[in-house]
Protein backbone atom coordinates (compact mmCIF):
# COMPACT_ATOMS: atom_id res chain seq x y z
CA UNK A 1 0.00 0.00 0.00
CA UNK A 2 0.93 3.51 -1.06
CA UNK A 3 2.10 6.08 2.07
CA UNK A 4 3.69 9.62 2.38
CA UNK A 5 6.00 10.57 5.17
CA UNK A 6 6.69 14.48 5.61
CA UNK A 7 9.46 14.99 7.47
CA UNK A 8 8.83 17.80 10.35
CA UNK A 9 5.83 18.86 11.31
CA UNK A 10 6.71 22.51 11.71
CA UNK A 11 9.30 24.22 9.73
CA UNK A 12 10.45 27.78 9.97
CA UNK A 13 12.29 30.24 7.70
CA UNK A 14 12.73 33.58 7.45
CA UNK A 15 11.78 35.99 5.06
CA UNK A 16 13.54 35.67 1.72
CA UNK A 17 15.22 32.29 2.56
CA UNK A 18 15.05 28.89 1.12
CA UNK A 19 11.96 27.14 1.84
CA UNK A 20 12.42 23.31 1.90
CA UNK A 21 9.60 20.70 2.59
CA UNK A 22 10.57 17.40 2.75
CA UNK A 23 7.95 14.29 1.78
CA UNK A 24 9.25 10.66 0.89
CA UNK A 25 6.53 8.68 -0.23
CA UNK A 26 5.95 4.42 -0.29
CA UNK A 27 4.61 2.81 -3.32
CA UNK A 28 4.44 -0.58 -4.89
CA UNK A 29 4.00 0.57 -8.25
CA UNK A 30 4.95 4.27 -9.81
CA UNK A 31 3.00 6.86 -8.38
CA UNK A 32 1.65 10.17 -8.99
CA UNK A 33 2.51 12.50 -6.82
CA UNK A 34 1.12 15.75 -5.12
CA UNK A 35 1.60 18.96 -3.12
CA UNK A 36 -1.52 20.79 -1.69
CA UNK A 37 -1.40 23.92 0.65
CA UNK A 38 -4.20 24.81 3.03
CA UNK A 39 -4.31 28.62 4.21
CA UNK A 40 -5.86 29.18 7.77
CA UNK A 41 -9.55 28.30 7.88
CA UNK A 42 -9.58 27.12 4.32
CA UNK A 43 -9.94 23.64 2.23
CA UNK A 44 -6.77 22.32 1.02
CA UNK A 45 -5.83 23.59 -3.00
CA UNK A 46 -3.59 21.99 -5.16
CA UNK A 47 0.12 23.40 -5.62
CA UNK A 48 1.12 21.04 -8.02
CA UNK A 49 1.53 17.22 -9.30
CA UNK A 50 3.87 14.69 -10.71
CA UNK A 51 2.72 12.47 -13.62
CA UNK A 52 5.63 11.09 -14.72
CA UNK A 53 6.14 13.70 -17.72
CA UNK A 54 9.20 15.43 -16.07
CA UNK A 55 10.60 14.65 -13.16
CA UNK A 56 11.16 18.74 -12.28
CA UNK A 57 7.73 19.80 -11.57
CA UNK A 58 6.53 23.57 -11.22
CA UNK A 59 3.44 24.72 -9.50
CA UNK A 60 1.54 28.12 -8.21
CA UNK A 61 3.09 30.84 -6.83
CA UNK A 62 6.51 29.89 -6.60
CA UNK A 63 7.15 26.37 -5.62
CA UNK A 64 8.28 23.49 -7.64
CA UNK A 65 9.08 19.68 -6.35
CA UNK A 66 11.47 17.30 -7.90
CA UNK A 67 10.83 13.92 -8.53
CA UNK A 68 13.77 11.52 -7.09
CA UNK A 69 12.98 7.89 -7.83
CA UNK A 70 16.55 6.49 -6.40
CA UNK A 71 15.64 8.49 -3.20
CA UNK A 72 11.53 7.85 -3.40
CA UNK A 73 11.28 11.74 -2.68
CA UNK A 74 9.49 14.30 -3.79
CA UNK A 75 10.51 17.59 -1.76
CA UNK A 76 8.73 20.95 -2.18
CA UNK A 77 10.73 23.78 -2.92
CA UNK A 78 10.73 28.23 -3.21
CA UNK A 79 13.65 30.31 -3.76
CA UNK A 80 12.80 32.98 -1.61
CA UNK A 81 10.14 32.52 1.19
CA UNK A 82 7.10 35.35 1.40
CA UNK A 83 5.05 36.29 4.45
CA UNK A 84 2.06 34.73 2.40
CA UNK A 85 3.44 30.99 2.04
CA UNK A 86 2.39 30.64 5.90
CA UNK A 87 0.74 27.44 5.84
CA UNK A 88 -0.24 23.85 5.81
CA UNK A 89 1.50 22.03 3.07
CA UNK A 90 0.18 18.48 2.26
CA UNK A 91 2.15 15.85 0.42
CA UNK A 92 -0.50 12.93 -1.00
CA UNK A 93 0.02 9.93 -3.02
CA UNK A 94 -1.65 7.59 -5.44
CA UNK A 95 -1.30 4.61 -7.16
CA UNK A 96 -1.76 4.82 -10.95
CA UNK A 97 -4.59 4.37 -11.86
CA UNK A 98 -5.85 1.41 -9.12
CA UNK A 99 -8.73 3.97 -7.82
CA UNK A 100 -9.49 7.17 -6.90
CA UNK A 101 -7.23 7.36 -3.58
CA UNK A 102 -4.86 10.13 -2.56
CA UNK A 103 -3.10 9.17 0.49
CA UNK A 104 -1.93 12.25 2.14
CA UNK A 105 0.75 12.95 4.99
CA UNK A 106 0.26 14.34 8.59
CA UNK A 107 1.20 17.85 7.18
CA UNK A 108 3.47 20.51 7.35
CA UNK A 109 3.35 23.69 9.06
CA UNK A 110 5.32 26.91 7.68
CA UNK A 111 5.98 29.48 9.27
CA UNK A 112 8.01 32.46 7.70
CA UNK A 113 9.60 34.52 9.89
CA UNK A 114 10.06 38.62 9.46
CA UNK B 1 -18.42 28.32 -10.16
CA UNK B 2 -18.86 27.65 -6.34
CA UNK B 3 -16.57 24.92 -6.33
CA UNK B 4 -17.50 22.57 -3.18
CA UNK B 5 -19.92 24.09 -0.88
CA UNK B 6 -20.54 22.88 2.73
CA UNK B 7 -22.97 23.40 5.30
CA UNK B 8 -22.83 24.41 7.77
CA UNK B 9 -19.43 25.84 8.54
CA UNK B 10 -19.12 25.24 12.22
CA UNK B 11 -21.67 22.80 14.81
CA UNK B 12 -21.90 22.02 18.42
CA UNK B 13 -23.43 18.94 19.29
CA UNK B 14 -24.31 16.93 22.32
CA UNK B 15 -23.31 13.12 22.51
CA UNK B 16 -25.67 10.64 20.97
CA UNK B 17 -27.44 13.41 18.91
CA UNK B 18 -27.50 13.07 14.98
CA UNK B 19 -26.69 15.14 12.21
CA UNK B 20 -26.07 15.45 8.34
CA UNK B 21 -23.04 17.60 7.19
CA UNK B 22 -23.98 18.38 3.37
CA UNK B 23 -22.05 18.81 0.68
CA UNK B 24 -22.85 19.99 -3.18
CA UNK B 25 -19.88 20.66 -5.98
CA UNK B 26 -21.05 22.70 -9.58
CA UNK B 27 -18.29 21.25 -11.50
CA UNK B 28 -19.80 18.01 -12.93
CA UNK B 29 -17.27 15.82 -11.22
CA UNK B 30 -18.17 12.17 -10.88
CA UNK B 31 -16.13 10.87 -7.85
CA UNK B 32 -16.63 12.93 -4.22
CA UNK B 33 -14.97 12.54 -0.86
CA UNK B 34 -14.92 13.05 3.00
CA UNK B 35 -12.54 13.07 4.82
CA UNK B 36 -11.56 14.00 8.59
CA UNK B 37 -8.62 16.45 9.53
CA UNK B 38 -7.30 16.19 13.10
CA UNK B 39 -3.91 17.70 14.79
CA UNK B 40 -0.66 15.99 13.60
CA UNK B 41 -3.21 13.07 11.55
CA UNK B 42 -3.08 14.52 8.52
CA UNK B 43 -6.45 14.26 6.52
CA UNK B 44 -8.07 10.95 6.54
CA UNK B 45 -10.86 9.46 4.15
CA UNK B 46 -13.60 8.46 5.56
CA UNK B 47 -15.95 7.44 2.51
CA UNK B 48 -15.90 8.23 -1.14
CA UNK B 49 -18.40 7.61 -4.14
CA UNK B 50 -15.92 6.86 -7.18
CA UNK B 51 -19.39 7.60 -9.22
CA UNK B 52 -23.19 8.05 -8.85
CA UNK B 53 -24.78 5.38 -7.41
CA UNK B 54 -22.01 3.72 -5.78
CA UNK B 55 -19.72 4.45 -1.86
CA UNK B 56 -17.02 2.68 -0.44
CA UNK B 57 -15.28 2.72 3.11
CA UNK B 58 -12.79 4.52 3.38
CA UNK B 59 -9.65 4.50 5.94
CA UNK B 60 -11.87 5.43 8.93
CA UNK B 61 -15.92 4.57 8.19
CA UNK B 62 -16.98 3.74 11.52
CA UNK B 63 -19.65 6.02 12.96
CA UNK B 64 -20.56 7.43 9.54
CA UNK B 65 -22.95 6.66 7.31
CA UNK B 66 -22.99 8.41 3.55
CA UNK B 67 -25.78 9.16 0.72
CA UNK B 68 -24.68 10.33 -3.14
CA UNK B 69 -28.11 11.93 -3.14
CA UNK B 70 -27.46 12.72 -7.28
CA UNK B 71 -24.47 13.71 -9.18
CA UNK B 72 -24.15 16.85 -7.24
CA UNK B 73 -24.37 15.75 -3.82
CA UNK B 74 -23.26 14.09 -1.26
CA UNK B 75 -23.98 13.87 2.63
CA UNK B 76 -22.33 12.57 5.86
CA UNK B 77 -24.41 11.21 8.75
CA UNK B 78 -23.53 10.86 12.10
CA UNK B 79 -26.31 8.58 13.92
CA UNK B 80 -24.83 8.69 16.94
CA UNK B 81 -22.05 11.52 17.53
CA UNK B 82 -19.02 10.88 19.78
CA UNK B 83 -16.70 13.13 21.16
CA UNK B 84 -14.39 11.72 19.28
CA UNK B 85 -16.20 12.90 16.24
CA UNK B 86 -15.29 16.19 16.92
CA UNK B 87 -12.99 17.30 13.81
CA UNK B 88 -12.80 19.67 10.93
CA UNK B 89 -14.34 17.53 8.28
CA UNK B 90 -13.76 18.38 4.36
CA UNK B 91 -15.53 17.18 1.28
CA UNK B 92 -14.16 16.98 -2.09
CA UNK B 93 -14.79 16.19 -5.19
CA UNK B 94 -12.48 15.02 -8.92
CA UNK B 95 -13.35 14.45 -12.16
CA UNK B 96 -13.11 11.25 -12.60
CA UNK B 97 -11.43 7.48 -11.54
CA UNK B 98 -7.55 7.06 -11.36
CA UNK B 99 -4.90 8.81 -9.18
CA UNK B 100 -4.10 11.71 -11.60
CA UNK B 101 -6.79 13.44 -10.98
CA UNK B 102 -7.10 16.74 -8.54
CA UNK B 103 -9.37 16.72 -6.31
CA UNK B 104 -10.93 20.05 -5.33
CA UNK B 105 -11.69 20.92 -1.73
CA UNK B 106 -14.48 22.57 -0.05
CA UNK B 107 -13.61 25.03 2.98
CA UNK B 108 -14.98 22.88 5.34
CA UNK B 109 -17.27 22.25 8.83
CA UNK B 110 -15.96 22.52 12.15
CA UNK B 111 -17.88 20.35 14.31
CA UNK B 112 -17.43 19.85 18.06
CA UNK B 113 -19.49 16.86 19.97
CA UNK B 114 -19.83 17.90 24.26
Amino acid sequence: AQSVTQLGSHVSVSEGALVLLRCNYSSSVPPYLFWYVQYPNQGLQLLLKYTSAATLVKGINGFEAEFKKSETSFHLTKPSAHMSDAAEYFCAVSDRGRDDKIIFGKGTRLHILP
Amino acid sequence: NAGVTQTPKFQVLKTGQSMTLQCAQDMNHNSMYWYRQDPGMGLRLIYYSASEGTTDKGEVPNGYNVSRLNKREFSLRLESAAPSQTSVYFCASSVGTGGTYEQYFGPGTRLTVT
